[in-house]
């Protein structure tokens, strides 16, 4: 069974610049998560989708950030403009039912 | 906000040795805890999933426990390998099924050889 699937797996830009980062959960997972995971600390939630609805977009900056699920399956999370402080990695994980997660290998964003 | 504690941050130990590390959550409000292991470049992998006080699980030389009373879970490695060097992650499944996890900043684990 394939897993997660994220790219780009890294990207490098200059801030104020657009960027965009895509996953496809594992086939069946109706729920995914986007994570930010900033360097010597936890993964943090940054929005869950059941489905295509966004039911937990509580600690997404939607200043700048923002984020789709169309058809319920694929997703895109994107940062416009990017800021230094963007720069992290963004996990993606699906999972069935809200129990166990899967991890994608995540996209490791440096912001110049 | 739920406060996870995980000690130590960082652990090197040789091979052949065996190790533990701790994670701590407030006790109140638990439904599950779950323990990942993330190598470098790799996806987090999910290794236990604890939902009982008392339960204890193992996976080859892996083991965990998990005391919901008191709000801690121990994880063990016997014999530690160098293809064990990773972080180790604990998250708490707080509320009810479908809330978010909430990491803890993970134990980083170096076995030399």
């Amino acid at each position: 069974e394939a897993g997660v699937v994220q790219s780009p797996r890294y990207k490098i830009i200059e801030k104020k610049q657009p960027v965009a980062f895509w996953c496809n959960p594992i086939s069946g997972h109706n729920t995914l998560y986007w994570y930010l995971q900033n360097l010597g600390q936890g993964p943090e939630l940054l929005i869950r989708y059941e489905n295509e609805e966004a039911v937990d977009d509580s600690q997404l900056p939607k200043d700048r950030f923002s984020a789709e699920r169309l058809k319920g399956v694929d997703s895109t999370l994107k940062i416009q403009p990017a800021e230094l402080g963007d720069s992290a990695v963004y996990l993606c994980a699906s999972s069935f039912t809200g129990e166990t997660q899967y991890f994608g290998p995540g996209t490791r964003l440096l912001v110049l | 906000i739920l406060n996870v504690e995980q000690s130590p941050q960082s652990l090197h130990v040789q091979e052949g040795d065996s190790t533990n590390f701790t994670c701590s959550f407030p006790s109140s409000n638990f439904y599950a805890l779950h323990w990942y292991r993330w190598e470098t470049a790799k996806s987090p992998e999910a290794l236990f999933v604890m939902t009982l006080n008392g339960d204890e699980k193992k996976k080859g030389r892996i083991s965990a426990t998990l005391n919901t009373k008191e709000g801690y879970s121990y994880l063990y490695i016997k014999g530690s390998q160098p293809e064990d060097s990773a972080t180790y992650l604990c998250a708490l499944h707080g509320g009810t099924s479908g809330s978010r996890l909430t990491f803890g900043e993970g134990t980083q684990l170096t076995v030399n050889p």
